[in-house]
């Protein structure tokens, strides 16, 4: 089976643009969370989608959006970038239905500097 | 929150030695996990224990939970370098999974 994958995997900007990321999911995953890491905050949880609706929220500002595509790929979008919105982005998928031993199997990363 | 905190922040030991991280945290949990990291990687997932249970083994690794104490340890047997990595835990109450900021292991050769 797949593992998940992400794209792209490095990614240089300019403040005050914007990004998008893209993450598939392992195959039969419905659920497909995005992390943000970084060496002073670690792991941070942005949002997790299931069924293309937005199941759980972390605490991010709203220029951090994601959505999810009926195939359950799931994209996140960060507008009007900040030099502070440099890290490595995880994303993890799930199958959703274990309830709360639904274990997460992470792509690569994207790591994203912003300049 | 329950967030996990790691402890040790890092740590080296020699290869062949074994290698113990702790992880506390602050409410009740469902489960805890731990993932392993090589650098600048995704994470790996080793190992679920749940709030039931007191011990769990897989190969190498034996991870502990005191849900009395609000604590669990990961224990690596006979450290390999390849076990050279960041090592999280993952402490899990109902839909919320919060990652401590890890545990930087190094075996020296």
């Amino acid at each position: 089976k797949a593992g998940v994958t992400q794209t792209p995997r490095y990614l240089i900007k300019t403040r005050g643009q914007q990004v998008t990321l893209s993450c598939s999911p392992i195959s039969g995953h419905r659920s497909v969370s995005w992390y943000q890491q970084t060496p002073g905050q670690g792991l941070q949880f942005l949002f997790e989608y299931f069924s293309e609706t937005q199941r759980n929220k972390g605490n991010f500002p709203g220029r951090f959006s994601g959505r999810q595509f009926s195939n359950s790929r799931s994209e996140m979008n960060v507008s009007t970038l900040e030099l502070g919105d440099s890290a490595l982005y995880l994303c993890a998928s799930s199958k959703g239905t274990d309830g709360i031993t639904d274990t997460q199997y992470f792509g690569p990363g994207t790591r994203l500097t912003v300049l | 929150s329950q967030q996990g905190e790691e402890d040790p922040q890092a740590l080296s030991i020699q290869e062949g030695e074994n290698a113990t991280m702790n992880c506390s945290y602050k409410t009740s949990i469902n489960n805890l996990q731990w993932y392993r990291q090589n650098s600048g990687r995704g994470l790996v997932h080793l190992i679920l224990i749940r709030s039931n249970e007191r011990e769990k083994h897989s190969g190498r690794l034996r991870v502990t939970l005191d849900t009395s104490k609000k604590s669990s340890s990961l224990l690596i047997t006979a450290s390999r370098a390849a076990d050279t990595a960041s090592y999280f835990c993952a402490p899990r109450r109902g839909d919320k999974i919060i990652f401590g900021k890890g545990t930087r292991l190094h075996i020296l050769p």
